[in-house]
């Protein structure tokens, strides 16, 4: 059974650091990963979603990295700003033979304030 | 495009109650999702579609029932509301292939007292 766990479960910095959201799967057969956000009373927004033979995907100030080996992936925030205050979650799609039908497992996510 | 569309945002029931949670996508979707959200239990999934008239249970799939007779909407139904369905539910939809992006509704707040 696949699990993903997100570490730190919160955190807190200045306006303008940079900072790493990490998030760990235990079965490395995945088909992709994708990191959401979540702002409160709101549902999930996409982020950034990454293949199973890719790397990294980047969008804007965010960066998001793959090892599959590890299972590992890694969300990485330039330059935080206080509207990146949000919940964000990772979640994997497990490898149905290639297809999309697998199925999705989320992690707990990782609440982050950054306050101005 | 209006994306993933669920009605209603809150509703309270009282206990043996039923409900349908209606979701509507507009994007051509294949695939649609029910799933929960409870503190410390994180997002579950309660049933899904792979396609109109397709259902199947997901990981917490008893005390609701779901239809998809149009491929644009997906249907979660409570037959007898019970306390413990008390959370936040999110209809999400995908369109088939790697690179497709999980969409989700803003969700809907049921309380059952």
């Amino acid at each position: 059974k696949q699990e993903v766990t997100q570490i730190p479960a919160a955190l807190s910095v200045p306006e303008g650091e940079n900072l790493v959201l990490n998030c760990s799967f235990t079965d490395s057969a995945i088909y992709n990963l994708q990191w959401f956000r979540q702002d409160p009373g709101k549902g999930l927004t996409s982020l950034l979603l990454i293949q199973s033979s890719q790397r990294e995907q980047t969008s804007g100030r965010l960066n998001a990295s793959l090892d599959k080996s590890s299972g590992r992936s890694t969300l990485y925030i330039a330059a935080s700003q206080p509207g990146d205050s949000a919940t964000y979650l990772c979640a994997v799609r497990e490898d149905a033979g290639g297809t999309s039908y697998g199925k999705l497992t989320f992690g707990q996510g990782t609440i982050l304030t950054v306050h101005p | 495009n209006a994306g993933v569309t669920q009605t209603p945002k809150f509703r309270v029931l009282k206990t043996g109650q039923s409900m349908t949670l209606l979701c509507a996508q507009d994007m051509n979707h294949e695939y649609m999702y029910w799933y929960r959200q409870d503190p410390g239990m994180g997002l579950r999934l309660i049933h899904y579609s792979v396609g109109e008239g397709t259902t199947a249970k997901g990981e917490v799939p008893d005390g609701y029932n779901v239809s998809r007779l149009k491929k644009q909407n997906f249907l979660l139904g409570l037959e007898s509301a019970a306390p413990s369905q008390t959370s936040v539910y999110f209809c999400a939809s995908i369109r088939q292939g790697s690179a497709s992006p999980l969409h989700f509704g803003n969700g809907t707040r049921l309380t059952v007292t």
